[in-house]
């Protein structure tokens, strides 16, 4: 049975440093993971999805990796802002579109 | 990218009500799914709402508790039966498939459920 793990379960940061959140999984054939990011009562929206092929995206200050083999995935976060602050989730997918999500990093960011 | 929208946001309900959560996307979808996010835990698949027929439900999740509907491939409906206070979650609608990029899933702002 795959299981989603995520470390730190908390996180709190000086503004303007760089951070990197980990994620791990226990079973390595994924079709992709994926990372999102939660707001308090807010729903998840979509950060990075990277495809069992692929070994890393980028969207602007975000980098996600992907180490199938090993079973482990990090979101960096280069320069962090206040706004960062959230709960970010990271999810694999194992069939279609049945995604197990990970337990989660609350992050904060100090202005 | 979809435009998913969850009705009721959020809701207080009294133990042994039944609650139905709709959820309306801005395209046709060839998936959509509900899940559930107990406080303070990560989000839980509850099923997945197949159009024309029967759900298909995760372990730990039956028809009984959680029917759900799903008449057209831009709507489905999930229905929290005979509610306890272990209900009290957020309850997300999720969507996937044809017409959008690299499998990625779109979710819905949730719906908050209190049970009283």
């Amino acid at each position: 049975k795959q299981e989603v793990t995520q470390i730190p379960a908390a996180l709190s940061v000086p503004e303007g440093e760089n951070l990197v959140l980990n994620c791990s999984f226990t079973d390595s054939a994924i079709y992709n993971l994926q990372w999102f990011r939660q707001d308090p009562g807010k729903g998840l929206t979509s950060l990075l999805l990277i495809q069992s092929s692929q070994r890393e995206q980028t969207s602007g200050r975000l980098n996600a990796s992907l180490d199938k083999s090993s079973g482990r995935s990090t979101l960096y976060i280069a320069a962090s802002q206040p706004g960062d602050s959230a709960t970010y989730l990271c999810a694999v997918q194992e069939k279609t579109y049945k995604y197990i999500f990970g337990t989660g990093t609350r992050l904060k960011v100090l202005a | 990218s979809a435009v998913i929208s969850q009705k009721p946001s959020r809701d207080i309900c009294q133990r042994g009500t039944s609650l139905t959560i709709q959820c309306q996307v801005d395209s046709q979808v060839t998936m959509m799914f509900w899940y559930r996010q107990q406080p303070g835990q990560s989000l839980t698949l509850i099923a997945t709402a197949n159009q024309g027929s029967e759900a298909t439900y995760e372990s730990g999740f039956v028809i009984d508790k959680f029917p759900i509907s799903r008449p057209n491939l831009t709507f489905s409906t999930l229905t929290v039966s005979n509610m306890s206070p272990e209900d009290s979650s957020i309850y997300l609608c999720s969507v996937g498939g044809t017409g959008f990029s690299g499998n990625t899933i779109y979710f819905g702002e949730g719906s908050w459920l209190t049970v009283v």
